[in-house]
C-alpha cells in the first residue's frame, strides 16, 4: 500500500516556540493532504485540508493564524504551530487520499507535540 | 452538523469471538463508510470501506454491515485474536469531498 510518512515522530518544545511537522507521501503525489488532531483516548478531529498550490482550508473553531500550513509540492505538506501552548499538546496525524478521492486515504504514522 | 456517532465506547471478548461495532449518521449526503483500525501511537490504518448501494462488504474477518434506510452501519470482527486488540473507528465522507468525518472510537479488547 501507499506510505505516508511523518517528521518528526515526537517533539518537545517551550511555551511560545513555534514547531514544524512534515507530512510526506512517499510513493504517490497528493494535491490533497489532511491535518487532524487528537487528544488520548479520543477520536480524530480534521482541523484543515491542504491544497498543493493554494491556501489551506480551515475546519470551524481553528486557527488558521496558529497552525500554519504550507502544501508545498505534491508531496509534502507541513503544519506549523506558532506560538505553542501547553494546550497545544496533542496528536497530529496526516493523511492524503491514493487516486485523487478519498477511496484508500492514508495516514501517517503520528507526531507526538509536548509543550511544556 | 455532520456527526458519526459510534458505539460502544470500549469492548471486551474472548478469541474466537465475533466483536461487533456500530455506527450511526444524520447527513444522507455521505457517500463512503470506511473503518480505521488503530494502535496506540500509531496512525489510523484502512480496514474495509462500503459505499451505500451496497448492503454488506467482507474482506478476511471482517464485515460491514450496512442498513442504508437506518443509517447505521456495524463492523463485525469474526474469530477475533488478540492481536485484534486496538481502538476501531468508523468514518464517514461528504458527497464530493475527500473529507472525513470520524467516529468517537471503540477500544477492543480480545483476551485469549
Amino acid at each position: 500500500g501507499a506510505v505516508v510518512s511523518q517528521h518528526p515522530s515526537w517533539v518537545i518544545c517551550k511555551s511560545g516556540t513555534s514547531v514544524k511537522i512534515e507530512c510526506r507521501s512517499l510513493d504517490f503525489q497528493a494535491t490533497t493532504m489532511f491535518w487532524y488532531r487528537q487528544f488520548p483516548k479520543q477520536s480524530l478531529m480534521l482541523m484543515a485540508t491542504s491544497n498543493e498550490g493554494s491556501k489551506a482550508t480551515y475546519e470551524q473553531g481553528v486557527e488558521k493564524d496558529k497552525f500554519l500550513i504550507n502544501h508545498a509540492s505534491l508531496t509534502l505538506s507541513t503544519l506549523t504551530v506558532t506560538s505553542a501552548h501547553p494546550e497545544d499538546s496533542s496528536f497530529y496525524i496526516c493523511s492524503a487520499p491514493l487516486g485523487g478521492r478519498v477511496y484508500e486515504q492514508y495516514f501517517g504514522p503520528g507526531t507526538r507535540l509536548t509543550v511544556t | 452538523q455532520q456527526q458519526v456517532k459510534q458505539s460502544p465506547q470500549s469492548l471486551i471478548v474472548q478469541k474466537g469471538g465475533i466483536p461487533i461495532i456500530n455506527c450511526a449518521y444524520e447527513n444522507t449526503a455521505f457517500d463512503y463508510f470506511p473503518w480505521y483500525q488503530q494502535f496506540p501511537g500509531k496512525g489510523p490504518a484502512l480496514l474495509i470501506a462500503i459505499r451505500p448501494d451496497v448492503s454488506e462488504k467482507k474482506e478476511g474477518r471482517f464485515t460491514i454491515s450496512f442498513n442504508k434506510s437506518a443509517k447505521q452501519f456495524s463492523l463485525h470482527i469474526m474469530d477475533s485474536q488478540p492481536g485484534d486488540s486496538a481502538t476501531y473507528f468508523c468514518a464517514a465522507s461528504p458527497d464530493n469531498t475527500d473529507k472525513l468525518i470520524f467516529g468517537t472510537g471503540t477500544r477492543l479488547q480480545v483476551f485469549p
